[in-house]
């Protein structure tokens, strides 16, 4: 059973601080995904990591795929309260009962004002 | 293009009663995947539709159950309500199996 495990379950943080969280897993992926949640809504698609060392930006987040591809990181630089959500990384699952895409269970992140 | 869309968007139910959640997925695409989202659990997937048959299902008792109509419209249903079935259901589209998944607003039940 394929898992991804991510760290730390919750983040709080004042305006303007720099930030990592992580998506482990022992298994390795072909691709990665990170999503935002905002309370209520539906995830978010923000980007999907394909190659083993791979960066991407989006504007001040920052993705990191690990060379094993077991493993991925979002930075987010002078975080703003709008990045407030739950983060969460997913990744394909080749058949079996937790379906095609398997997630972790977040890490939720509060920016302060 | 208009995104996947949810109704209704909460719900309150007493234990016993039973529930169906609607989801239109983007147009186009033909696998629609349904998720129960709790604080506790995370995202735990229910079951995944294509062209109309279950390809695969999660670890939920039958009191779950899905079904998908030929214009990819989803619909879920829940029966016997118990007070742990409250949770945010989401609904995801995509093309394809391992494409990527657009999520829909979701539906908040709450059951009383």
């Amino acid at each position: 059973t394929q898992l991804l495990e991510q760290s730390p379950q919750f983040l709080s943080i004042q305006e303007g601080e720099n930030l990592t969280v992580y998506c482990n897993s022992s298994s390795v992926f072909s691709s990665l995904q990170w999503y935002r949640q905002e309370p209520g809504e539906g995830p978010v698609l923000l980007v999907t990591v394909v190659t083993g060392g791979e960066v991407k930006k989006l504007k001040r987040l920052t993705f990191q795929f690990g060379d094993a591809r077991k493993d991925s990181s979002l930075h987010i630089t002078a975080a703003q309260p709008g990045d407030t959500g739950l983060y969460l990384c997913a990744g394909p699952n080749y058949g079996g009962s937790q379906g095609n895409l398997i997630f972790g269970k977040g890490t939720k992140l509060s920016v302060k004002p | 293009k208009a995104g996947v869309t949810q109704t209704p968007r909460y719900l309150i139910k007493t234990r016993g009663q039973q529930v169906t959640l609607s989801c239109s997925p983007i147009s186009g695409h033909r696998s629609v995947s349904w998720y129960q989202q709790t604080p506790g659990q995370g995202l735990q997937f229910l079951f995944e539709y294509f062209s109309e048959t279950q390809r695969n299902k999660g670890n939920f008792p039958g009191r779950f159950s899905g079904r998908q109509f030929s214009n990819s419209r989803s619909e879920m249903n829940v029966s016997t309500l118990e007070l742990g079935d409250s949770a945010l259901y989401l609904c995801a589209s995509s093309l394809g199996a391992l494409d990527t998944q657009y999520f829909g607003p979701g539906t908040r039940l709450t059951v009383l």
